[in-house]
């Protein structure tokens, strides 16, 4: 079956400490994102990439990192210097992130919460 | 910049009832596209459709119905004949090429109670 998957579903983070979140799709999908929403608020973007081996800041990267060394796999570290990393992360995918068929198809998202 | 409003943030409806979800969006941009996405309690969203700006047909698909009206920047959302696997919250989302760079943006959601 064709997805996104999210891994873990539920993350518990200490203080001080890095926490990495998974996200793997086999829609052969160029570009993939991730997203953070809080209770009774819409999605905010954190960080995106069109291309392999390049991604580009959304509207609240601060707190966060991310790589794309392989086009299947966007994987999100929530680092210490995030203060409140309390959310539900959700990961999306797109064919490509310019073209008229910019449909986002989204994983099942992760819940972070800090101890 | 680009703006999306959902202004009604929980709506409870006893089953068989219709229910109305109100978009309004705000961008520069000329060419266009609008989304609505449903996001069951397992918190995974669910695409439903996407309009362009130059196709003002409203769309029907089996109990959903979209009035796209540019006029009023409205891309509405109505569910005719509720029932309670319709509980949901829904988003309905603005993506302009130019002035949004291509992103998303997303309204805050309605949150739909279906009451059996």
């Amino acid at each position: 079956d064709g997805g996104i998957t999210q891994s873990p579903k539920y993350l518990f983070r200490k203080e001080g400490q890095n926490v990495t979140l998974s996200c793997e799709q086999n829609l052969n999908h160029d570009a993939m994102y991730w997203y953070r929403q809080d209770p009774g608020q819409g999605l905010r973007l954190i960080y995106y990439s069109q291309i392999v081996n390049d991604f580009q800041k959304g509207d609240i990267a601060e707190g966060y990192s991310v790589s794309r060394e392989k086009k299947e796999s966007f994987p999100l570290t929530v680092t210490s210097a995030q203060k409140n990393p309390t959310a539900f992360y959700l990961c999306a995918s797109s064919i490509d992130g310019t073209g008229t068929k910019n449909i986002q198809y989204f994983g099942a998202g992760t819940r972070l919460s800090v101890l | 910049a680009q703006k999306v409003t959902q202004a009604q943030t929980e709506i409870s409806v006893v089953e068989k009832e219709d229910v109305t979800l109100d978009c309004v969006y705000e961008t520069r941009d000329t060419t266009y596209y609008l989304f609505w996405y449903k996001q069951p309690p397992s918190g995974e969203l669910v695409f439903l459709i996407r309009r362009n700006s130059f196709d003002e047909q409203n769309e029907i698909s089996g109990r959903y119905s979209w009035n796209f009206q540019k006029s009023t920047s409205s891309f509405n959302f109505t569910i005719t004949a509720s029932q309670v696997v319709d509980s949901a919250v829904y988003f309905c989302a603005l993506r302009a090429p130019y002035e949004g760079n291509n992103r998303l943006a997303f309204g805050k959601g309605n949150q739909v109670v279906v009451i059996p």
